[in-house]
């Protein structure tokens, strides 16, 4: 079963405009992670972000956690045409720290 | 360095045929996963191995799904009497991490089923 959700399920924006995807998820965690698939593709780690930080800088990337509202956003700041994929969130849990994900949010960055 | 490389990419089966997918993780991490993607959606896990230990299964949907990895490096997860319902991306990740502390999972490129 999906951890969460994310939201929104897709996003269209222009180049050079920021695109924020907001995550939620449902117990209790040690850290937050996010996760770029482009299409026909496997995942690509982007950032992990703990319980006790709330917020999270990475080059164009900016990741804020409130385990309060158990919510987790990403910023991604000047978007390229090769920013285009899928984006999900995902935390670990079980004995074997799986990973659990969201459905995802399809961004797309028109030229 | 290589990353985690899976085979085939893609794959297509008649109802009922037997399948093996094969996962390379980076040499040296220990854990290895296997998940199952449906379209449209989030990775869904399926098991996980400790080296050659296959630690958590609890994610195989059924007793026609098997995986292996004998010597703690290769993994097959291997599909018996294929239903259309198995159609999905499999993906494989490996990472360094032995549950103790929680590391980036590397993801393979996935092997794409297709039961026709």
């Amino acid at each position: 079963s999906q951890q969460g959700e994310e939201d929104p399920q897709a996003l269209s924006i222009q180049e050079g405009e920021n695109a924020t995807m907001n995550c939620s998820y449902k117990t209790s965690i040690n850290n937050l992670q996010w996760y770029r698939q482009n299409s026909g593709r496997g995942l690509v780690h982007l950032i992990l972000i703990r319980s006790n930080e709330r917020e999270k800088h990475s080059g164009r990337l900016r990741v804020t956690l409130d385990t309060s509202k158990k919510s987790s956003s990403l910023l991604i700041t000047a978007s390229r045409a090769a920013d285009t994929a899928s984006y999900f969130c995902a935390t670990p849990s079980g004995s074997a720290r799986q990973l659990t994900f969201g459905s995802g949010t399809q961004l797309t960055v028109l030229p | 360095g290589a990353g985690v490389s899976q085979s085939p990419r893609y794959k297509v089966a008649k109802r009922g045929q037997d399948v093996a997918l094969r996962c390379d993780p980076i040499s040296g991490h220990v854990s290895l996963f296997w998940y199952q993607q449906a379209l449209g959606q989030g990775p869904e896990f399926l098991t996980y191995f400790q080296n050659e230990a296959q630690l958590d299964k609890s994610g195989l949907p059924s007793d026609r799904f098997f995986a292996e990895r004998p010597e703690g490096s290769v993994s097959t997860l291997k599909i018996q009497r294929t239903q259309q319902e198995d159609s999905a991306v499999y993906l494989c990740a490996s990472t360094k991490s032995t549950g103790n502390r929680d590391y980036e999972q590397y993801f393979g490129p996935g092997t794409r089923l297709t039961v026709t």
